[in-house]
């Protein structure tokens, strides 16, 4: 039973590039959640993603965007980087109908240059 | 909307001690409070986590306690050995599988 993943693992931008960050939820889970983590903080919501449409989200621009696929697989897409944005990207699955738990993937780093 | 605090920043303790960390929320509404670790590096793990219909949860050395009418809610780490070293978060969410929000981490470091 796999876990959740994202790819890449690692990436560096320039300020102005634009960013496509992919997640794959935990078998048989069905929402994703976007968290951005900058170093030293707690994770902070960006968007949930349910039935590919967003189903809620956080305080965050809209160069923020996102995706969900019908095999519930997701992208953060980011436009226009700024330094501020270099942080851990985490997603999490859960199933929306279940107990709440949300599991993350090992997140991908982000540096903006 | 919901704010999480946490408290300390960081803990040290010797091996063998217990550890507690404590959280407050400020949303009556919230009804769903785990408990994270993460190490350095690597994804943040869900450890324990309570509802709020329950007031205290047992996991081997670890424990959680939900006071709703005080909104806190902490964690207790027994008998902690070195591997228990990571950044522990707490959160908490409202009904509906909603998002979680979460306190600033609490380092803790045991030391052998």
């Amino acid at each position: 039973d796999a876990g959740v993943t994202q790819s890449p693992t690692h990436l560096i931008k320039t300020r102005g590039q634009q960013v496509t960050l992919r997640c794959s939820p935990k078998s048989g889970h069905d929402t994703v959640s976007w968290y951005q983590q900058a170093l030293g903080q707690g994770p902070q919501f960006i968007f949930q993603y349910y039935e590919e449409e967003e189903r809620q989200r956080g305080n965050f621009p809209d160069r923020f965007s996102g995706h969900q696929f019908p095999n519930y697989s997701s992208e953060l897409n980011v436009n226009a980087l700024l330094l501020g944005d270099s942080a851990l990207y985490l997603c999490a699955s859960s199933f929306l109908a279940g107990n709440y738990e949300q599991y993350f993937g090992p997140g991908t780093r982000l540096t903006v240059t | 909307g919901e704010n999480v605090e946490q408290h300390p920043s960081t803990l040290s303790v010797q091996e063998g001690d217990s550890a507690v960390i404590k959280c407050t929320y400020s949303d009556s509404a919230s009804n769903y409070f785990p408990w994270y670790k993460q190490e350095l590096g690597k994804r943040p793990q869900l450890i324990i986590d309570i509802r709020s219909n329950v007031g205290e949860k047992k996991d081997q050395r670890i424990a959680v306690t939900l006071n709703k009418t005080a909104k806190h809610f902490s964690l207790h780490i027994t008998e902690t050995q070195p591997e228990d070293s990571a950044v522990y978060f707490c959160a908490a969410s409202n009904p509906g599988n909603t998002p979680l929000v979460f306190g600033k981490g609490t380092r803790l470091s045991v030391i052998a």
